[in-house]
């Protein structure tokens, strides 16, 4: 069965500061893995996904991941974090099979200060 | 990329009534349409994948009855939240597969927040 888990529900950076968002995945197929991002009181958006090739992954507004499947991860980083990161952001693992569902991480709260 | 949507954006409404929300891919088809619910500062349940056509599928402990989902076209799936009381509060976020050229890639409605009084 596929799991994710996002270590640190809440995270704090300054505004130029490194962003790692951490994700450690379970899958007993190989996964797709997914980043999004949630504003308040909004929907989610892709930030970057990793099917297959290429393990480090870019996504939009300057992020990215890298899938290392000898350690089960697929941390996001941003080399210098800007005050409209500050969002919610949601690790994901496709289920197996067909049906593509989405196994979502417990989120993790981005804040930036200035 | 694609487009969803979703109506209404807020809804309140007082307890016992029914509520009924809708999630519309705008500029393609989809066959299948995933119904989540979040509570506040929590992360997404699935709650059931919405089949064009067919029954939707619940997922373990999820009332059927009382989350009524229909997708009666492959642009329209309905969530009906029926005699709702104030613990079904909450934001409802319909997901949508691309019909052709899959890649793995849901799209999101920008969610429904109901507030049942």
């Amino acid at each position: 069965a596929q799991s994710v888990t996002q270590l640190g529900s809440h995270v704090s950076v300054s505004e130029g500061a490194l962003v790692l968002l951490r994700c450690n995945y379970s899958s007993s197929v190989p996964p797709y893995l997914f980043w999004y991002v949630q504003y308040p009181n909004q929907g989610l958006q892709l930030l970057l996904k990793y099917t297959t090739g290429a393990t480090l992954v870019k996504g939009i507004n300057g992020f990215e991941a890298e899938f290392k499947k000898s350690e089960t991860s697929f941390h996001l980083t941003k080399p210098s974090a800007h005050m409209s990161d500050a969002a919610e952001y949601f690790c994901a693992v496709r289920k197996g099979g067909a049906t593509n569902k989405l196994i979502f991480g417990t989120g993790t709260l981005l804040a930036v200060q200035p | 990329g694609a487009v969803v949507s979703q109506h209404p954006s807020r809804v309140i409404c007082k307890s016992g009534t029914s509520v009924k929300i809708e999630c519309r891919s705008l500029d393609f088809q989809a066959t299948t349409m995933f119904w989540y619910r979040q509570f506040p500062k929590k992360s997404l349940m699935l709650m059931a994948t919405s089949n064009e056509g067919s029954k939707a599928t619940y997922e373990q402990g999820v009332e059927k009855d009382k989350f009524l989902i229909n997708h009666a076209s492959l642009t329209l799936s309905t969530l009906t939240v029926t005699s709702a009381h104030p613990e079904d509060s909450s934001f409802y976020i319909c997901s949508a597969r691309v019909l052709a050229g899959d890649t793995g890639e849901l799209f999101f409605g920008e969610g429904s927040r109901l507030t049942v009084l």
